[in-house]
């Protein structure tokens, strides 16, 4: 089956820098990755994806690369803000998904 | 609007009960599941259905069960075997093609007291 991995387990950035969260699959059958983000006590929500034929996916301060050789993406927030701070997924779908472990990111003001 | 509801938002259970978690969608998803996280961890996937009537069930089914008798409703049920239910419990829908993310309920936290 598929197996995600996701790096780093916790990151703490000052306002205003970058953070940049990586995960690798397995299954070379996966064709779609998304990203989530969860706040404290609630459900994750979902926050950009990108499919298996493009490269980078943008949308206001958040982007997601893929390499499909390397079986790698990330994602990357700039000019990160204090209602960054949560938890966030990496998943990778075939069929249902399969989740990273997630990332804590903290943003100092 | 459309969306995935949860309830109750909080649940005690007793040592020895049976207690059931609600999940109802008003997407038309076809395919529900239901993960369990623990504090400070990931989400680990308890059993999941693509069409009504069916279900498999995930990495760590062992005290629970479900049942999907209609589309928009996958309950759990957290059995008096499940030996350590306190978690937060999250449902989620999706339709069946690729391309599309999962909607996420705003979850139970359920309390063995």
């Amino acid at each position: 089956g598929e197996n995600v991995e996701q790096h780093p387990s916790t990151l703490s950035v000052q306002e205003g820098d970058s953070a940049v969260i990586k995960c690798t699959y397995s299954d070379s059958a996966s064709n779609y990755f998304p990203w989530y983000k969860q706040e404290l006590g609630k459900g994750p929500q979902l926050i950009i994806d990108i499919r298996s034929n493009v490269g980078e996916k943008k949308d206001q301060r958040i982007a997601v690369t893929l390499n499909k050789t390397a079986k790698h993406f990330s994602l990357h927030i700039t000019e990160t803000q204090p209602e960054d701070s949560a938890v966030y997924f990496c998943a990778a779908r075939a069929g249902k998904s399969t989740f990273g472990d997630g990332t804590t990111l903290t943003v100092k003001p | 609007d459309g969306g995935i509801t949860q309830s109750p938002k909080y649940l005690f259970r007793k040592e020895g009960q049976n207690v059931t978690l609600s999940c109802e969608q008003n997407l038309n998803h076809d395919a529900m599941y239901w993960y369990r996280q623990d504090p400070g961890q990931g989400l680990r996937l308890i059993y999941y259905s693509q069409i009504v009537n069916d279900f498999q069930k995930g990495d760590i089914a062992e005290g629970y069960s479900v049942s999907r008798e209609k589309k928009e409703s996958f309950p759990l049920t957290v059995t008096s075997a499940q030996k350590n239910p306190t978690a937060f419990y999250l449902c989620a829908s999706t339709p069946a093609q690729v391309h599309y993310g999962y909607t996420f309920g705003s979850g139970t936290r359920l309390t063995v007291v």
